[in-house]
């Protein structure tokens, strides 16, 4: 079934380690995403990606950075992890550009739960 | 800035017992509004796209409508299995990014 992969599905880390959430899609969608989801905020954007090549900052890009080397992979690393980055993380892709309504739409992977201590 | 809330954050009903979910919203210029499904551990699952106020749009359950203000999720005679956190987004015409708000979550009681 065509979809959205993220490894791991979870981690324990320490504080200050170095750490690459990854996210690959099997749908050719042109933009990607990373969203954190904590409770009472809600899912928040982390980075995107238009197309490959591309990446831009979402709401919430202090302490990560995305690459997109390839249209299928959306690695997102925390340089230096903090305990304020504790969350559960999802990427999520569309064909965003795409002129046909509805094309839009985001899909989500099942997420990263990631504890930093 | 496009800002989301939903209410109530939560909802008991009886299995059977009709009810609806509320998500309103303030966009420059709506380009989609979007409901999702979430199941605990797992992401959300995508439900509904409307774009325009009047619109509506039906799935087993689920009924999902469109206002210049508001959208509805009313869910009929609900199951066990419709329990989840339900989630509204919206995207405007400037760029593609979603605002989500913080979800409803609903629980079915047999």
């Amino acid at each position: 079934i065509a979809g959205i992969t993220q490894a791991p599905t979870s981690q324990i880390l320490a504080a200050g380690r170095r750490m690459t959430l990854r996210c690959t899609q099997d749908m050719r969608h042109n933009a990607m995403y990373w969203y954190r989801q904590d409770l009472g905020l809600g899912l928040r954007l982390i980075h995107y990606s238009n197309t490959a090549g591309t990446t831009g900052k979402g709401e919430v890009p202090d302490g990560y950075s995305v690459s997109r080397a390839n249209t299928d992979d959306f690695p997102l690393t925390l340089a230096s992890a903090v305990p304020s980055q504790t969350s559960v993380y999802f990427c999520a892709s569309s064909d965003w550009g795409n002129r046909r309504r509805g094309d839009f739409t985001q899909h989500f992977g099942d997420g990263t739960r990631l504890s930093i201590l | 800035e496009d800002q989301v809330t939903q209410s109530p954050e939560a909802l008991r009903l009886q299995e059977g017992e009709s009810s609806s979910l509320n998500c309103s919203y303030t966009v420059s210029g709506l380009r989609g509004l979007f409901w999702y499904r979430q199941d605990p551990g797992k992401g959300p699952e995508f439900l509904f796209t409307l774009y325009s106020a009047g619109e509506e749009k039906e799935k087993e359950r689920l009924k999902a409508t469109l206002t210049k203000k508001e959208s509805f999720l009313h869910i009929t005679a609900p199951k066990p299995e419709d329990s989840a956190t339900y989630l509204c987004a919206v995207t405007n015409f400037g760029n593609e990014k979603l605002t989500f708000g913080t979800g409803t979550r609903l629980t079915i009681i047999p």
